[in-house]
């Protein structure tokens, strides 16, 4: 969706490293999701959140943060405590208003 | 929570062939969607369908909430089409959008 927006598209990281991934959004809307792949599998969900200051855990949480402080940004962080980081990271929105998801491009992220 | 299936895994067809992917799920859901994940990983929407039947073009989709099951019809398909079709479904009183493991469509000329 043109509306949502994720950087960077390929992330490198060395072992050890925290890194944070964008997810930005220009639709309005006020949830927000974290969603991992794994070469051929499908979506599991990180963290999600409803509103502005509060997020839950979804299925995968262990060794991921995130922040909520603005309605259009859903940072996640990826932190040396995540095992098995390398996989493909998928930012999603939905309005309040109706309950189809919508998802950005992705970022692919390859820890060395 | 919600499990979802999604048959067959993989498909392969020619050109101009039609074909039918099957989703089911455990529960009852107010969310049901079909989305096409394309070669550089972008999910695209397709349809939005808890219930009843759309079409789109060549596509079209039926959901049977009763009977727990959706299905995607793809007619007269195109190389374009190939890919990795995803179902996703959320049950009532929750927030989280369960997905399948994916149908892989390859469609050679």
């Amino acid at each position: 969706d043109g509306g949502i927006t994720q950087s960077p598209k390929y992330l490198f990281r060395k072992e050890g490293q925290n890194v944070t991934l964008s997810c930005e959004q220009n639709l309005n809307h006020d949830a927000m999701y974290w969603y991992r792949q794994d070469p051929g599998q499908g979506l599991r969900l990180i963290y999600y959140s409803q509103i502005v200051n509060d997020f839950q855990k979804g299925d995968i949480a262990e060794g991921y943060s995130v922040s909520r402080e603005k309605k259009e940004s859903f940072p996640l962080t990826v932190t040396s405590a995540q095992k098995n980081p390398t996989a493909f990271y998928l930012c999603a929105v939905r309005g309040v208003s109706y309950n189809e998801q919508f998802f950005g491009p992705g970022t692919r992220l390859t820890v060395l | 929570g919600i499990q979802v299936e999604q048959s067959p895994p993989d498909l392969i067809l020619q050109e101009g062939a039609n074909s039918t992917l099957r989703c089911n799920f455990s529960d009852s859901v107010n969310n049901l969607q079909w989305f096409h994940q394309n070669p550089w990983g972008q999910l695209i929407n397709l349809f939005y369908i808890p219930s009843g039947t759309k079409q789109n073009g060549r596509l079209s989709a039926t959901t049977v909430a009763t009977e727990r099951y959706s299905l995607l019809y793809i007619s007269s398909s195109q190389t374009t089409d190939s890919g990795v079709y995803f179902c996703a479904a959320r049950s009532y009183n929750t927030d989280k959008l369960i997905f399948g493991t994916g149908t892989r469509l390859q469609v050679f000329p």
